[in-house]
């Protein structure tokens, strides 16, 4: 079974600029979740999905950060304009629904904002 | 608001020796509890979980128990390896009506030497 996957790997970037990234959850898994994780730090919840709705985003910087899963399955994460401290490792995660237990999670992208 | 603590790292240990790693939690009402591992270049990956009070999770020769009392779950193993070297979070699931958050440690990096 294929695991969640995420592009790009990494990406660095000047204060400012835009930058999106991409999710693909395991097959099936009505549950997405994105979360931001700064060096030192556990990983933080941004917005989870269930199917295309979203169901907790109150952790998200809605000024400037923007996601969204059309068709319940693929997910996009943006930020525009990018701060320095948005600086960070973004991971995905899915699971098959939302009490489950167990969530999977990508390898992350990690985001350098210079 | 609900939270997780953990010991801070680096725990550094020669191979075979014994390992606990300290974490305690602030939940309202009966969270589960998780440890998840990250290994250098690799995503999260769920390494045991309790769902409930007095419950033991277990894998890969770690073990931690759910306890209530003292609001602790404690990771431990008889006798580490230097391919356990890695980063270890604790996380607690806190549930509401359709969300089931994660919320994280800090992390404790672990450094086994042969």
């Amino acid at each position: 079974e294929a695991g969640v996957a995420q592009s790009p790997r990494y990406k660095i970037i000047e204060k400012r600029q835009s930058v999106a990234f991409w999710c693909n959850p395991i097959s099936g898994h009505a549950t997405l979740y994105w979360y931001q994780q700064i060096l030192g730090q556990g990983p933080k919840l941004l917005i989870q999905f269930q199917n295309n709705g979203v169901v907790d985003d109150s952790q998200l910087p809605k000024d400037r950060f923007s996601a969204e899963r059309l068709k319940g399955v693929d997910s996009t994460l943006k930020i525009q304009p990018a701060k320095l401290e948005d600086s960070a490792v973004y991971l995905c995660a899915s699971s098959t629904r939302w009490d489950t237990d167990t969530q999977y999670f990508g390898p992350g992208t990690r985001l350098t904002v210079l | 608001g609900d939270s997780v603590t953990q010991m801070e790292g680096p725990v550094t240990l020669s191979e075979e020796a014994f390992l606990t790693i300290n974490c305690t939690y602030t939940a309202t009402g009966y969270p589960s509890l998780f440890w998840y591992v990250q290994y250098p270049g690799e995503g999260l990956q769920l390494l045991l979980k309790a769902t409930k009070a007095d419950d033991k999770g277990s894998n890969k020769g770690f073990e931690a128990t759910y306890r209530k009392e003292t609001t602790s779950f404690h990771l431990e193993k008889g006798s580490v390896q230097v391919s356990d070297s890695a980063v270890y979070f604790c996380a607690l699931r806190s549930g509401g009506r359709n969300t089931d958050k994660l919320i994280f440690g800090t992390g404790t990096r672990l450094q086994v030497f042969p």
